[in-house]
C-alpha cells in the first residue's frame, strides 16, 4: 500500500526557517516525479515545488523560488522542502504528492506550517 | 502562467441527479504527445485530494465508472452520472501542462 508520511511541519517565526520532510513507502520511489502543494485551511491549492526522478530537474513557483529547495533522498525513500525566510503568507498545510499531473497521482496527508510571530 | 477558472463554485445537489462541473483554461493544455494534460482531483471533507481523471477524460483507479471527463482545447468537464452521498467535496481541475501547475478555485459539492 502506498503511504507518503510529512513531517517537520510546526509554528515559526518570520524570518525563520524549517525542513519538511516526506516518507516514502509502498512503491518505488526513484521512478517517480515528486512534489510539494499547499492550502491554506479552508482554501485552494497552489502548487509550490517539483522534483524529478533523480533530483537534476527541479522547479518552482515563483513566491518561494530563491527561499524553497526541494530535494530527495532516492535511498532512504524520503522527499524533502527546506524552507527559509519564511512568511506569514507561507503558512498552510503542506502536501507530497506523488506523480501530480500523471495517473497514479497520490497524496499524503500533510503538514502544517505557522509562521506567526 | 495558466489561469484555471471552474463554475459553478457550489453545486447543491439532490442524490440520484447528475452534476457537472465546468473548467477553463487561459491556454491550452495540450501537450504534443496529443495529450490534454488537465486532471480532476475531489478533496472529501478532512481529507487529501484524490485523482478522479487524468489527462482530460481518463478515470483513475478505483474510480466510479458514473464519473467522466471530457473536453478540448480550454474548455473541460467533470460529470457525474448519478451523484451519491459520498461524492460531496470539493472538486478541483488542474492543469499539468506546464509549471508552475494552477488549480481552479473549486467546486464545492452538497448534497440538497
Amino acid at each position: 500500500e502506498v503511504h507518503l508520511v510529512e513531517s517537520g511541519g510546526g509554528l515559526v517565526q518570520p524570518g525563520g526557517s524549517l525542513r519538511l520532510s516526506c516518507a516514502a513507502s509502498g512503491f518505488t520511489f526513484s521512478t517517480y516525479w515528486m512534489h510539494w502543494v499547499r492550502q491554506v485551511p479552508g482554501k485552494g491549492l497552489v502548487w509550490v515545488a517539483r522534483t524529478n526522478e533523480d533530483g537534476t530537474t527541479i522547479n518552482y513557483a515563483d513566491s518561494v523560488k530563491g527561499r524553497f529547495t526541494i530535494y530527495r533522498d532516492n535511498a532512504e525513500n524520503t522527499l524533502y522542502l527546506q524552507m527559509m525566510s519564511l512568511r506569514a503568507e507561507d503558512t498552510a498545510l503542506y502536501y507530497c504528492v506523488r506523480d501530480l499531473a500523471g495517473k497514479d497521482s497520490y497524496w499524503g496527508q500533510g503538514s502544517l506550517v505557522t509562521v506567526s510571530s | 502562467d495558466i489561469v484555471v477558472t471552474q463554475s459553478p463554485l457550489s453545486l447543491p445537489v439532490t442524490p440520484g441527479e447528475p452534476a457537472s462541473i465546468s473548467c477553463r483554461t487561459s491556454q491550452s493544455p495540450l501537450h504534443r504527445n496529443g495529450n490534454n494534460f488537465l486532471d480532476w482531483y475531489l478533496q472529501k471533507p478532512g481529507q487529501s485530494p484524490q485523482l478522479l481523471i487524468y489527462l482530460g477524460s481518463n478515470r483513475a483507479s478505483g474510480v466510479p465508472d458514473r464519473f467522466s471527463g471530457s473536453g478540448s482545447g480550454t474548455d473541460f468537464t467533470l460529470k457525474i452520472s448519478r451523484v451519491e452521498a459520498e461524492d460531496v467535496g470539493v472538486y478541483y481541475c488542474m492543469q499539468g501542462l506546464q509549471t508552475p501547475y494552477t488549480f481552479g478555485q473549486g467546486t464545492k459539492l452538497e448534497i440538497k
